[in-house]
């Protein structure tokens, strides 16, 4: 499968600071990156969807001047959380998709954000 | 709208012994993907299986294996001689074909447990 970093792997933080997350596909070029959110017992929800060099297409509910995804090249991509608040609280996870894995997803390791 | 249904939240299994997960789904297209996803408490989620809509023979990974039935929209997942370290969530997941730049669509997760 894919090898896949995410930076940092956990993040603290204040209310109203913001929070750059990076992630990396190590060993294929990823035209797509998926960003996902996990809340603690609960199942993966896609916040947005980039392709390379294009702006990002964001799920409903999900807002796109919150969560700055940038897909500037191929391996790698930032999900930036800005003015984090206590409810933005969550583990992040990126899935590079495209490339030489046209057929599966495969994950980061996942970065928790905690917002105090 | 597609959906993944995951009908039991918590499911557990002595060692050795064999489970067998649920998944249904629902969609109105004749090709897709379909996944199972591990995640242990590392978080860090694994691709178990899959399996694609157009091919009749069921899926197999060494002791895991599905049964798919495409007409009853049915996606379950037989893990044999169950180890202590298959204990984790499992995610099942839908995606349209190329399955590695279309996004997935969870559901809700089985706890697994392996009792020793």
């Amino acid at each position: 499968g894919a090898v896949v970093s995410q930076h940092p792997s956990w993040v603290i933080c204040k209310s109203g600071t913001s929070v750059k997350i990076e992630c990396r596909s190590l060993d294929f070029q990823a035209t797509t990156m998926f960003w996902y959110r996990q809340f603690p017992k609960q199942s993966l929800m896609l916040m947005a969807t980039s392709n390379e060099g294009s702006k990002a297409t964001y799920e409903q509910g999900v807002e796109k001047d919150k969560f700055l995804i940038n897909h500037a090249s191929l391996t790698l991509s930032t999900l930036t959380v800005t003015s984090a608040h206590p409810e933005d609280s969550s583990f992040y996870i990126c899935s590079p998709g495209g490339g030489r894995f046209t057929d599966t997803q495969y994950f980061g390791p996942g970065t928790r954000l905690t917002v105090l | 709208a597609q959906t993944v249904t995951q009908s039991q939240p918590e499911m557990s299994v002595q060692e050795a012994e064999t489970v067998t997960l649920s998944c249904t789904y629902d969609t109105s297209e004749s090709d897709y993907y379909l996944f199972w996803y591990k995640q242990p408490p590392s978080r860090q989620m694994i691709l178990v299986i899959r399996q694609e809509a157009y091919k009749q023979q069921n899926a197999t990974e060494n002791r895991f294996s599905v049964n798919f039935q495409k007409a009853a929209k049915s996606f379950s997942l037989k893990i044999s001689d169950s180890q202590l370290g298959d204990a984790a969530m499992y995610f099942c997941a839908y995606s349209l074909p190329r399955g590695g730049s279309e996004k997935l669509v969870f559901g809700k997760g089985t706890k697994l447990t392996v009792n020793p």
